[in-house]
């Protein structure tokens, strides 16, 4: 069974702050996403990482995929009270394999 | 464009009962999926249909899950004999043709079992 451990489990920091949020698995992934989810609501996709290394950029998010492609991390710099939420990472197996969810990181930026 | 929607948003009922919960994908999305997410946890997957098929069900707990999906495009989750431990938030996703598509995510439906 492939298992994704999300860290830390919850998070409340200062607006301006910068964050790292963390995905760690013993299975190669073929890729990883990350969504956030917002209370009452279904999680909507952020980013898909494909290549061991890759390195990607959505405005102050950055989210990187381990040369392994076992793990992941979700940068956050200067974060604002927009940002919070619950940011779930998701492995993406090969063929028509189900995604697996960590249990996510829940997010609190205070203004 | 109309997104992922399931019905109904809340559903309360006794233990025991017998519950549908419903997924209209997005137009033109052959691929379907189910999913469980209890509280403090990340969605479960439960089964995936692609059209009208049932491609994997590795993930129903037992056998008072069923969903179908009779003309491949709305999906309907039934659980029978319902039990406290069903209760949770009940995620439907579609894609456009699965495999490692993304997944588009309606806002689930609450169930609470009393």
């Amino acid at each position: 069974t492939q298992l994704l451990e999300q860290s830390p489990q919850f998070l409340s920091i200062q607006e301006g702050e910068n964050l790292t949020v963390y995905c760690n698995s013993s299975s190669v992934f073929s890729s990883l996403q990350w969504y956030r989810q917002e209370p009452g609501e279904g999680p909507v996709l952020l980013v898909t990482v494909v290549t061991g290394g890759e390195v990607k950029k959505l405005k102050r998010l950055t989210f990187q995929f381990g040369d392994a492609r076992k793990d992941s991390s979700l940068h956050i710099t200067a974060a604002q009270p927009g940002d919070t939420g619950l940011y779930l990472c998701a492995g993406v197996g090969s063929g028509n394999t189900p995604l697996v969810f960590g249990k996510g990181t829940r997010l609190s930026v205070i203004a | 464009g109309a997104g992922v929607s399931q019905t109904p948003s809340n559903k309360v009922t006794e233990k025991g009962k017998y519950v549908e919960l419903r997924c209209d994908p997005i137009s033109g999305h052959t691929a379907l999926y189910w999913y469980r997410q209890s509280l403090g946890q990340g969605p479960e997957f439960l089964i995936y249909f692609q059209g009208t098929g049932a491609a994997d069900d590795s993930g129903l707990p037992n056998d008072r899950f069923f969903a179908v999906r009779p003309e491949g495009s709305v999906s309907t989750l039934k659980i029978q004999r319902t039990e406290r431990g069903d209760s949770a938030v009940y995620l439907c996703a579609s894609s456009l043709i699965g495999g490692t598509q993304p997944q588009h995510f309606g806002d689930g439906t609450r169930l609470s079992i009393l």
